[in-house]
């Protein structure tokens, strides 16, 4: 059975720190792996790696992917408030059917303080 | 562009009722999902739908169901709820397998 495994589970930082979450995946058929923010409601989308994109940056935010370890890491320098936040990593398997699942880890709970 | 829209927002029901949930995805978004996210379990995939047929449906009972409409509306529907049915019912939709999943802001059902 696939799993993802974030830690910390949940983190708390002083604003301008930086900060590194990190996901473990024990997966087959690995296709992509995805980086999502929750704050209150609706996931937003962060990141997506794939084996032909292990690096992605965004602002203050980066992840890498590292197939060989199965893990990936998400940074956040400079932290803010507003990057406080329950912060998910999914697997994204190929399947024969070609469905689109997506397996989450539990999350990180950030917590930036002023 | 319009996201991914769902309603209701939020629902109280009594146990054994039913109940219907909507989801529009984002225009030109072929393949639906929905998710249940509780704080015990996470984020769970129900079921997936891509030009009105099932191709993939998680581990949960026959109670939930869902469809999808020719213009890619989805509903999701659970039958005789319990209690254990409370929880955040997120839905998503996306362009395509090598792209990423949109979510809506979800619907959070209450089983009194």
């Amino acid at each position: 059975e696939d799993k993802v495994v974030q830690s910390p589970l949940s983190l708390v930082v002083h604003e301008g720190d930086t900060v590194t979450l990190n996901c473990s995946y024990e997966v087959t058929n690995f296709r992509s792996l995805l980086w999502y923010k929750q704050e209150k409601k609706a996931p937003t989308f962060l990141f997506m790696l794939t084996s032909s994109g292990i690096e992605k940056k965004s602002g203050r935010l980066s992840s890498i992917l590292d197939k060989k370890e199965l893990s990936s890491i998400l940074n956040i320098t400079a932290t803010q408030t507003g990057d406080s936040a329950i912060y998910l990593c999914a697997f994204h398997p190929y399947s024969g059917a070609g469905s689109y699942q997506l397996t989450f880890g539990k999350g990180t709970k950030l917590s930036v303080i002023p | 562009k319009a996201g991914v829209t769902q309603t209701p927002r939020y629902l109280i029901k009594t146990r054994g009722q039913q109940v219907t949930l909507s989801c529009s995805p984002i225009s030109g978004h072929r393949s639906v999902s929905w998710y249940q996210q509780t704080p015990g379990q996470g984020l769970q995939f129900l079921f997936e739908y891509f030009s009105e047929t099932q191709r993939n449906k998680g581990n949960f009972p026959g109670r939930f169901s869902g469809r999808q409409f020719s213009n890619s509306r989805s509903e999701m529907n659970v039958s005789t709820l319990e209690l254990g049915d409370s929880a955040l019912y997120l839905c998503a939709s996306s362009f395509g397998q090598n792209s990423p999943l949109h979510f809506g802001n979800g619907t959070r059902l209450t089983v009194t």
